[in-house]
């Protein structure tokens, strides 16, 4: 079946520093793929996707490229601030009769210290 | 904005009891989910919707039921709680190009 798979946490940097976070998937077909974060105490929100190969998904600093290739997602950002201190969820969508039902990665936290 | 919420944000229960969380969207969308979330498991889907009087199971659907009379509302109901149902349940819907808007959670205890 479908699956995700991203780095566990938690990722600790110091304000500033880049980030990478890895997501790799496997699917039986060509699916979207999706980051969400979640703040403390919050639900999920989306920060970014990509429907196809290659497209670059971004938004607030952060990006991420749909790389068919390698079947990979992995997030990145140049300059990480402690409001940045969230869970990160990569998921993928592949649509079966319309529903496209998601399959979501474990998360993976990051604390970003002043 | 797509508006997503849950009747409550912690809720504690006794072991056997009977309980309803409720989920309620502004817009009009049919597809509708449940989930529980666990450190160190993620996400798990429990439930989902498509339409009024419609549903389907998801992954771990044991323990639970939903109920789905208006397209606004999903419930999730836990029959008779038991401790291994403490947890966080996300509500979410399916809007466009397959993005899914959640609610801001449920953690429930049960002791």
């Amino acid at each position: 079946g479908d699956s995700v798979t991203q780095m566990e946490g938690p990722v600790t940097l110091s304000e500033e520093a880049f980030l990478t976070i890895n997501c790799t998937y496997t699917a039986t077909g060509y699916p979207s793929l999706f980051w969400y974060v979640q703040y403390p105490g919050e639900g999920l929100q989306l920060l970014l996707k990509a429907t196809k190969a290659d497209d670059k998904g971004s938004n607030k600093g952060f990006e991420a490229t749909y790389r068919k290739e390698t079947t990979s997602f992995h997030l990145e950002k140049g300059s990480v601030q402690v409001s940045d201190s969230a869970v990160y969820f990569c998921a993928l969508a592949l649509g079966s009769g319309g529903s496209y039902i998601p399959t979501f990665g474990r998360g993976t936290s990051l604390i970003v210290h002043p | 904005d797509v508006k997503v919420t849950q009747s409550s944000r912690y809720l504690v229960k006794r072991t056997g009891e009977k309980v309803f969380l409720e989920c309620v969207q502004d817009m009009d969308h049919e597809n509708m989910f449940w989930y529980r979330q666990d450190p160190g498991l993620g996400l798990r889907l429990i439930y989902f919707s498509y339409d009024v009087k419609m549903k389907e199971k998801g992954d771990i659907p044991e323990g639970y039921s939903v109920s789905r009379e208006k397209k606004e509302r999903f419930s999730l109901i836990l029959e008779s709680a038991s401790t291994n149902q403490t947890s966080m349940y996300l509500c979410a819907i399916q809007g466009g190009q397959e993005t899914q808007y959640f609610g801001p959670g449920t953690r429930l205890l049960v002791l």
